[in-house]
């Protein structure tokens, strides 16, 4: 059966810090993986996504996630951090065309 | 391009009473999926559709919830009789085969 887990509820760092957010999934076959951003009150914004090909993708405003399938992960990365940032961030599994399970999100707070 | 529609973006009822949740997809998307997210369970698929058929109605908690999708570009979900539990965030997406899921803006539903 399919699974996400992302180990991390809250994360709190500092404007202009790294951030590394951790994704861990379960999946019989070869995983579709997404991250998925929400601001609050909002829908879900996709920031990148991993299909096939080179395993470090790149996406939006910044962010990039290593698909390591050794350690079934797909950690996400950004260099420096914005207070923009803020939101709730979710890792995703699934084929593509079909339904994605969702893991709980990351809820990450920026301080000045 | 408009991006997934959904309507209305927040309603408040009382328990009892039937509720209509309303989807655009996205032009030329063929498949639609419909997501609730709550504090307790996170995000989680109710039941998706590929060409206007459903596919997988396993996430539908009862027979209160209902979806349909008459034509390629408009979809419900009903809940009758609404209860205060069904209070939730509900999201609808659609992606083409093969591709990303792109999310509307959600339907805040709150049952009292």
């Amino acid at each position: 059966a399919q699974s996400v887990t992302q180990p991390d509820i809250h994360i709190t760092v500092s404007e202009g810090a790294s951030l590394e957010l951790r994704c861990n999934y379960s999946y019989g076959a070869t995983p579709y993986l997404f991250w998925y951003v929400q601001s609050p009150g909002q829908g879900l914004q996709l920031l990148l996504k991993y299909f096939s090909g080179d395993t470090l993708v790149q996406g939006i405003k910044g962010f990039e996630a290593e698909f390591k399938r050794s350690q079934s992960s797909f950690n996400l990365r950004k260099p420096s951090v914005h207070w923009s940032d803020a939101a709730e961030y979710f890792c995703a599994v699934g084929a593509a065309g079909y339904a994605l399970n969702f893991g709980k999100g990351t809820s990450l707070l920026v301080t000045p | 391009d408009a991006g997934v529609i959904q309507s209305p973006r927040h309603e408040v009822t009382e328990m009892g009473q039937e509720v209509t949740l309303r989807c655009k997809p996205i032009s030329g998307h063929n498949s639609l999926f419909w997501y609730r997210q709550t504090m307790m369970r996170g995000l989680e698929l109710l039941i998706y559709f590929n060409n206007n058929v459903p596919i997988d109605d396993s996430g539908m908690p009862e027979d209160r919830f209902s979806a349909k999708m008459p034509n390629a570009s408009f979809s419900t979900l009903k809940i009758q009789p609404s209860e205060p539990r069904d209070s939730a965030v509900y999201f609808c997406a659609s992606t083409i085969q093969r591709d990303t899921q792109y999310f509307g803006p959600g339907t805040r539903l709150t049952v009292l």
